[in-house]
């Protein structure tokens, strides 16, 4: 399977702490992407970073990007009750058709 | 609301009959995915058009499923002779590739959730 898999498939934490996922792959790609899933409900795109860079930051979001590892990873910090969720790492191998292969997710819980 | 939508939500079904799904994307995307997902599970992909091409199908796409995109605008998924396993959510997604390049960032719709009985 040439899909992203993502290591621990479930965390529990407190609030105000941060959270690490870590997701690995198998072949050279053209960029990662994670994504968020609260239950029973569609994916919302959190981050893309391309294979050309290291790091990227969103708000209390931060990912890397190993590609000599094949591996990224998602930091959340100063977690919130809200950030409960599935965390999905999806990459894209290039090409014009731009579709993702998903990972099995890791499932977050944060708890107040 | 100008996000991705779809219809129905939800779909209860007996074994053995069809069902379609609809997918409105976001009115500029040009490219739309269709992806499985099942319970524990990430999502899979299923197939891509990019306007009214399709371009590119799983082999989970057996031939009871067909998909359809007229016009290069809402999309239409139909399954066949329903089996239990066809049980889960069928998600829909677009992105755009404009004269800058394609953008990877796909938006997801809220799925279309199938229980076959």
């Amino acid at each position: 399977s040439q899909q992203g898999e993502e290591d621990p498939q479930a965390l529990s934490i407190q609030e105000g702490e941060n959270a690490t996922m870590n997701c690995s792959y198998k072949t050279s790609i053209n960029n990662l992407q994670w994504y968020r899933q609260n239950s029973g409900r569609g994916l919302v795109h959190l981050i893309l970073i391309r294979s050309n860079e290291r790091e990227k930051h969103s708000g209390r979001l931060r990912v890397t990007l190993d590609t000599s590892k094949k591996s990224s990873s998602l930091l959340i910090t100063a977690s919130r009750a809200a950030d409960t969720a599935s965390y999905f790492c999806a990459v894209n191998y290039g090409g014009s058709q731009g579709n993702l292969i998903f990972g099995k997710g890791t499932k977050l819980s944060v708890k107040p | 609301d100008t996000g991705v939508s779809q219809n129905p939500r939800h779909k209860i079904t007996k074994r053995g009959q069809n069902v379609t799904f609809r997918c409105d994307p976001i009115s500029e995307h040009n490219r739309l995915y269709w992806y499985r997902q099942t319970l524990g599970q990430g999502p899979e992909f299923l197939t891509y058009f990019q306007n009214e091409a399709q371009l590119e199908k799983s082999r989970l796409l057996s031939d009871r499923f067909s998909a359809e995109r007229p016009k290069g605008s809402f999309s239409t998924l139909e399954i066949q002779r329903t089996e239990q396993g066809d049980s889960a959510m069928y998600l829909c997604a677009s992105s755009s590739s404009g004269l800058a390049g394609p953008s990877h960032e796909q938006f997801f719709g809220p799925g279309t959730r199938l229980t076959v009985l």
